[in-house]
Order: structure tokens, then C-alpha cells, then sequence
């Protein structure tokens, strides 16, 4: 299995530019989500994924959007790039929501680095 | 609203102390209780849980946490820091009666083991 994948690992936007970043995940598993992560922030939800067709905010979804028509992939778009939204963003994934049935773990991708200029 | 806090920013042991990493939550209900380490230029990995039972877990690489519900803490601990152990360690937590399914992490803390 190759897990959760990300593409690019590497990404330099203008201002105002679109892009998608994808995420995908052999594992079967129906939670995905996306979060960013930003010195002294930690990691913070973006949007988030309890199966295919099915889609949440979390807690920054401004700017962003996500789409999941498929249970393995789960892109996150940014529509119109501002210099706020140069991050670190990793997809993850797991079975079930955390906590759910007593699981717990979610798989992380690499994460794309994005710098807007 | 649920919310964690991990209240240092930085901890530095020597190589075969104890180490204890910090980490206090809020939650309307009752939490799911996460421990994740994030080695350089990586994602992710998951260390251990806390969803029911035990207030003390055990997690990979011999690091436990003690779940205390009067405190609301979920403290990390490993009775022997190893230099290998250095990395930044996020404490997350899920509301287990919340209708959402948002895990929230907390800001992270870099633990540095001196040899």
C-alpha cells in the first residue's frame, strides 16, 4: 500500500492564482481531512470527509474548497491564492472518524508546501 | 466548542530522564485523546489514544499518557527520554458526543533530548 499520497510536495502561487492539491489513500477509508500547519498554530482543520459525497468544514475552510466523489480522493482547492494561505497542508486519513469503534489513528501524507507570493 | 492546549512550547530533558510533555483539553462532553509526533520534513504519526477504560495508555515507542478527567489533562510521558525521542509532539482531542467529526490539535510542542 502506498497510504496517503500528496501532490506536489512543492507549490509557488501568485496572488489571486488557483490550484488544487491532491490527496489520495489506498487504505479504504472512509474519514479524510485536510489541515495546515503554521509555526505556533499547529495544525488546524481545514475541511474534512466522512465518505464519499460527503464533505464539513473545519476550523479555517475560508478560501478553500473540497469536493470527495470517490472514497480515495479528497482535493483541496484554494479558488483564489492569497499570500494567508502560505502553509504547510497534509491530507490524512482513517476508517472512521477519530475515536470511532475504539480506532484511532490517522494515516498522514508528506504535505505540500505552499508559498503564495 | 472543544479546544486543547499545550502550554509549553519547548521542553528539554537529558538523555535518560523522564520526559513529560503537557497537554489540557476542553470539551463539552466527553474526549477521544491523541498523541501525535511529527519527526523533520514529515507527516504525522500516531503515538497513542485514549477512547475508554485505563487512564493510563501505552503508546509506540514506550511513551504512555495518564488520562485525568478532574484536571483535564492528558499528559505524555516516557520514564527514559532517548536523544531519537527528539521531535514536535501534538496533543488532539474529538468530543465524542459532538455531532461532528472534527479532531482538533493542539499548537504543538518540540521536545528536545540533550545527550
Amino acid at each position: 500500500n502506498a497510504g496517503v499520497t500528496q501532490t506536489p510536495k512543492f507549490q509557488v502561487l501568485k496572488t489571486g492564482q488557483s490550484m488544487t492539491l491532491q490527496c489520495a489513500q489506498d487504505m479504504n477509508h472512509e474519514y479524510m481531512s485536510w489541515y495546515r500547519q503554521d509555526p505556533g498554530m499547529g495544525l488546524r482543520l481545514i475541511h474534512y470527509s466522512v465518505g464519499a459525497g460527503i464533505t464539513d468544514q473545519g476550523e479555517v475552510p475560508n478560501g478553500y474548497n473540497v469536493s470527495r466523489s470517490t472514497t480515495e480522493d479528497f482535493p483541496l482547492r484554494l479558488l483564489s491564492a492569497a499570500p494567508s494561505q502560505t502553509s504547510v497542508y497534509f491530507c490524512a486519513s482513517s476508517p472512521f472518524p477519530p475515536g470511532t469503534s475504539g480506532r484511532g489513528e490517522q494515516f498522514f501524507g508528506p504535505g505540500t508546501r505552499l508559498t503564495v507570493l | 466548542a472543544q479546544s486543547v492546549a499545550q502550554p509549553e512550547d519547548q521542553v528539554n530533558v537529558a538523555e535518560g530522564n523522564p520526559l513529560t510533555v503537557k497537554c489540557t483539553y476542553s470539551v463539552s462532553g466527553n474526549p477521544y485523546l491523541f498523541w501525535y509526533v511529527q519527526y523533520p520534513n514529515r507527516g504525522l504519526q500516531f503515538l497513542l489514544k485514549y477512547i475508554t477504560g485505563d487512564n493510563l495508555v501505552k503508546g509506540s515507542y514506550g511513551f504512555e499518557a495518564e488520562f485525568n478527567k478532574s484536571q483535564t489533562s492528558f499528559h505524555l510521558k516516557k520514564p527514559s527520554a532517548l536523544v531519537s525521542d527528539s521531535a514536535l509532539y501534538f496533543c488532539a482531542v474529538r468530543d465524542r458526543y459532538s455531532s461532528a467529526s472534527k479532531i482538533i490539535f493542539g499548537s504543538g510542542t518540540r521536545l528536545s533530548i540533550r545527550p
